[in-house]
């Protein structure tokens, strides 16, 4: 069975750094591209970041590039996700979510998330 | 404002069938064969209900079913359930750069 559980969410001040991280198992990790989405209180879905099985293509949406990081290791069937100079609009839970295909169709298996909260 | 446009709610009685749109352009939903939509419960996770247009991941009820048509992708659910009562998201692939972009969600009342 697909696991993955999202850890580290919590409260952090604006300009703030936080990483969260995503443990999987049930699966080969290193075979699927895996990807962060977040969800704003009352609001919808949003893709933030994109990484590869190998870690040879990573991508970032318009909002968080220059301040987010992805990352992962394979060895630990980890993923990663470094926030830094956050903002009051980065407060959202936070879902990592694995390709259902490999080669990529669609994010499939979703984590139950970890909330974020930007606030002094 | 979303890439993708859905209306923001639809309804419909029990044993009825609803559908709902997702609007995009020819640089996502009608460039690619990579259109999906998930039920989002209440503070729960979403769940994939359909991929690559019209597939359905192990589990789901064919009650459920997508379509395309040029920049326009559909839901339709059959034979609503008091458990279809949720929040509804289409996502398409977008292309290397920002691979996947979502609709606002459709909220949908089995009345």
């Amino acid at each position: 069975e697909v696991q993955l559980v999202e850890s580290g969410g919590g409260l952090v001040q604006p300009g703030g750094s936080l990483r969260v991280s995503c443990t999987a198992s049930g699966f080969t990790f290193s075979r699927y591209s895996m990807n962060w989405v977040r969800q704003a209180p009352g609001k919808g879905l949003e893709w933030i970041s994109y990484i590869s099985g190998s870690s040879n293509t990573i991508q970032y949406g318009d909002s968080v590039k220059g301040r987010f990081a992805i990352s992962r290791d394979n060895a630990k069937n980890s993923l990663y996700l470094q926030m830094n100079s956050l903002r009051a609009e980065d407060t959202a839970v936070y879902y990592c979510a694995r390709d259902y295909c490999t080669p990529d169709c669609a994010p499939g298996y979703w984590g139950q998330g970890t909330l974020v909260t930007v606030s002094s | 404002q979303s890439a993708l446009t859905q209306p923001p709610s639809a309804s419909g009685s029990p044993g009825q069938s609803v559908t709902v749109s997702c609007t995009g352009t020819s640089s996502d939903v009608g460039g690619y064969n990579y259109v999906s939509w998930y039920q989002q419960h209440p503070g729960k996770a979403p769940k994939l209900m359909i991929y690559e247009v019209s597939k359905r991941p192990s589990g789901v009820p064919d009650r459920f079913s997508g379509s395309k048509s040029g920049n326009t992708a559909s839901l339709t659910v059959s034979g609503l359930q008091a458990e279809d009562e949720a929040d509804y998201y289409c996502s398409s692939y977008a292309g290397r750069n920002n691979p996947w972009v979502f609709g606002g969600g459709t909220k949908l009342t089995v009345l």
